[in-house]
């Protein structure tokens, strides 16, 4: 079945850029989006189609893409910034979705 | 404004079936996909499948094959998961979760609030 990759953790100091990647062999023909998870909450939708920030998101969330790897990029990280962060996508054929494991993004 | 809303949480013991529902509502129900996401106290978020609310039409992932059937009232707006030979496992938060902004192109932004179901015997 088909797999997203993502690092388990991300360790940032405050201020700091901070990136997540995501791995998959269809990230070159399928959409990545990305959701944020803070303890207790619901999860977020933060960036969609790769690189579309969600309304309401600070302009210091952004989403690249380069081959089989998206990277969701946090510029200047702030305190209210840890939290898990997601990355979902479809399989190759459309039909099938699955999520990365999660990262966990510390500021330091 | 869009709102999924499910229905409480469930304790069930091994080997039994839990159907939980997700009421739609501020949108038109059979315009978009529905998804089913669950998470495992501590875990990270598991896709499970979707349906298309207007035809019905269904994908599971592979690993809930066989155990799992989503299906939908279009009558009352209303989506359900059943999932068959419950195990400790499957105890977790569950989500309905949609979509209905076009470019999101069958993803989703609005989840329901969860139903906990915890397996125990």
């Amino acid at each position: 079945s088909y797999e997203l990759t993502q690092p388990p953790s991300v360790s940032v100091s405050l201020g700091q850029m901070a990136r997540i990647t995501c791995s998959g062999e269809a990230v070159p023909k399928k959409y990545v989006y990305w959701y944020q998870q803070k303890p207790g909450q619901l999860p977020l939708l933060v960036i969609y189609r790769d690189n579309e920030r969600s309304s309401g998101i600070p302009e210091r969330f952004s989403g690249s893409s380069s081959g089989t790897v998206v990277t969701l990029t946090i510029s200047g990280v702030q305190a209210e910034d840890e939290a898990d962060y997601y990355c979902l996508s479809a399989d190759s054929s459309g039909s099938y979705w699955v999520f990365g494991g999660g990262t966990k993004l510390t500021v330091l | 404004q869009v709102q999924l809303v499910q229905s409480g949480a469930e304790v069930k013991k091994p080997g039994a079936s839990v159907k939980i529902s997700c009421k739609a509502s501020g949108y038109t129900f059979t315009g978009y996909p529905l998804h089913w996401v669950r998470q495992a106290p501590g875990q990270g978020l598991e896709w499970m499948g979707w349906i298309n609310p207007k035809s019905g039409g269904t994908n599971y992932t592979q690993k809930f094959q066989g155990r799992v059937t989503l299906s939908r009232d279009t009558s009352i707006s209303t989506a359900y998961m059943e999932l068959s030979g419950l195990t400790s496992d499957d105890t977790a938060l569950y989500h309905c979760a949609t979509g209905v902004a076009a470019t999101l192109l069958n993803a989703f932004d609005v989840w329901g609030q969860g139903t906990m179901v915890t397996v125990s015997s």
